[in-house]
C-alpha cells in the first residue's frame, strides 16, 4: 500500500515536552499538508509544503509549531513545549504536482496522528 | 477568511431513509469536494464538483453545486449502515498557485444510520 504514512499513530506527551508527526506522502507526491481536527470538528489547516520549501503557513501558531519537508525523509511537523489546548488528531495530506489537475484540488490523507497531551 | 458550515451537525436516522446535508457559505469557491471519515481514519475523497449547478451520482449519493458555487448538498436515498460516518465538505479558492489548493474544511456532519 503506497498510500500516505504517518507515524506515530498516537503519541502521548506531559505539559512542556516535544512532540514530533511524520508524514511520508504517496509516491510521487511532493506536496504535503497538515491538517489538525479537534473532537467533533473538521479540518483545520495548518500549513503547506513542497520539499525543502513552506508554500503556506498561514494556519500554524506562530509560536511552538514548526514545520519542514527536507529533500530526503518525511515531513515532519514538531510541536513544541506541547499545551493541553494541541491535543487533537493531526492529519497529514499529499497531493501530485500536476497543472492539470487544478482546481479539482484531491488530496490523499494519511490515517493521522493522535496527540495527548496529559 | 472563507468558512463553510455544514447542517445539521449530527443526524441519526433508520436505515432506509432518505436524507439530505447542507454545505453553505458566504464565498465563491472554485471546486466543492466531499470527503467521510470514519472513526481511526483520515477523510476519504467521495467526490468533486466544479461547475455551478452540477449534479453528480454515485450509487445511492447524489451531490449538488449550487449555480453560485456558494453551497453544495449530499443526499443519499435509502441509507445503509454502512453510510455512517463524518461527511466533509471542502472547499476550494478561487485563485490557487502552482496547480494546487488549500482546502477549506467545513464543520461537518456525523450521520449514523440505525439498522
Amino acid at each position: 500500500n503506497a498510500g500516505v504514512m504517518q507515524n506515530p499513530r498516537h503519541l502521548v506527551r506531559r505539559r512542556g515536552q516535544e512532540a514530533r508527526l511524520r508524514c511520508s506522502p504517496m509516491k510521487g507526491h511532493s506536496h504535503v499538508y497538515w491538517y489538525r481536527q479537534l473532537p467533533e470538528e473538521g479540518l483545520k489547516f495548518m500549513v503547506y509544503l513542497q520539499k525543502e520549501n513552506i508554500i503556506d503557513e498561514s494556519g500554524m501558531p506562530k509560536e511552538r509549531f514548526s514545520a519542514e519537508f527536507p529533500k530526503e525523509g518525511p515531513s515532519i511537523l514538531r510541536i513544541q513545549q506541547v499545551v493541553r489546548g494541541d491535543s487533537a488528531a493531526y492529519f497529514c495530506a499529499s497531493s501530485p504536482l500536476n497543472l492539470g489537475w487544478a482546481n479539482t484540488g484531491e488530496l490523499f490523507f494519511g490515517e493521522g496522528s493522535r496527540l495527548t497531551v496529559l | 477568511t472563507q468558512l463553510l458550515e455544514q447542517s445539521p451537525q449530527f443526524l441519526s436516522i433508520q436505515e432506509g431513509e432518505n436524507l439530505t446535508v447542507y454545505c453553505n457559505s458566504s464565498s465563491v469557491f472554485s471546486s466543492l469536494q466531499w470527503y467521510r471519515q470514519e472513526p481511526g481514519e483520515g477523510p476519504v475523497l467521495l467526490v468533486t464538483v466544479v461547475t455551478g449547478g452540477e449534479v453528480k451520482k454515485l450509487k445511492r449519493l447524489t451531490f449538488q453545486f449550487g449555480d453560485a458555487r456558494k453551497d453544495s448538498s449530499l443526499h443519499i436515498t435509502a441509507a445503509q449502515p454502512g453510510d455512517t460516518g463524518l461527511y466533509l465538505c471542502a472547499g476550494g479558492p478561487l485563485i490557487s498557485n502552482f496547480g494546487n489548493e488549500k482546502l477549506t474544511f467545513g464543520t461537518g456532519t456525523r450521520l449514523t444510520i440505525i439498522p
